[in-house]
């Protein structure tokens, strides 16, 4: 496998499951990252890691709960989401130096019943 | 803060025909701008990018100036083919070392 691997691609859940998200990057980057996109709104930045450290949380609530075990994984835990929260979860990973050189992955289809 | 506009969509073109995506941005200090395109069931695939102003980025037949007197960077193509159908993302890089990506715009070519 090559680039950023998402997995599942598509996850329908309830809105009492716990389900997690997993993002994989085989290119040798040490920092990742979860945006959000939902319909006619823009890439909202959810969090970032940084040598496997999290660097930047912008506001999310906390039924989203990201884990970082290494470099090359990357894990978005989900427990008792709301139908609003459904949208298509990207993944993306860049070399610290080069923040602004971010690849993704084709994403997770997330859809909360 | 910082903020990326960009028409709104879908854009439907025939084969052959010219591609203008506008986009325009509000931002401090000199940030470096960004087209991202995403095919269908793909995720952002980096398109082209210029770091300062009066760059053209390029790539795949479509092109790109960073105006900054405009504040714009619109995207476009002389000639579209079926295969560029796709969601584009105009997008700004600052230095608070976070992307801001407008709505999209979707693009659909006939033949």
């Amino acid at each position: 496998e090559t680039g950023v691997t998402q997995t599942p691609r598509h996850l329908v859940m309830g809105m009492t499951n716990k389900k997690s998200l997993k993002c994989e990057q085989h290119l040798g980057h040490n920092a990742m990252y979860w945006y959000k996109q939902s319909a006619k709104k823009p890439l909202e930045l959810m969090f970032v890691y940084s040598l496997e450290e999290r660097v930047e949380n912008n506001s999310v609530p906390s039924r989203f709960s990201p884990e970082c075990p290494n470099s090359s994984h990357l894990f978005l835990h989900l427990h008792t989401l709301q139908p609003e929260d459904s949208a298509l979860y990207l993944c993306a990973s860049s070399r610290l130096a080069e923040y602004n050189e971010q690849f993704f992955g084709p994403g997770t289809r997330l859809t909360v019943l | 803060g910082d903020s990326v506009t960009q028409m709104e969509g879908p854009v439907t073109l025939s084969e052959e025909a010219c591609l203008t995506i506008n986009c325009t941005y509000t931002a401090t200090g000199y940030p470096s701008l960004f087209w991202y395109v995403q095919y269908p069931g793909e995720g952002l695939q980096l398109l082209l990018k210029a770091t300062k102003a009066d760059d053209k980025g390029s790539n795949k037949g479509f092109e790109a100036t960073y105006r900054k007197e405009t504040t714009s960077f619109h995207l476009e193509k002389g000639s579209v083919q079926v295969s560029d159908s796709a969601v584009y993302f105009c997008a700004l890089f600052n230095t608070g070392n976070q992307f801001y990506f407008g709505t999209g715009t979707s693009l659909t070519v006939i033949p």
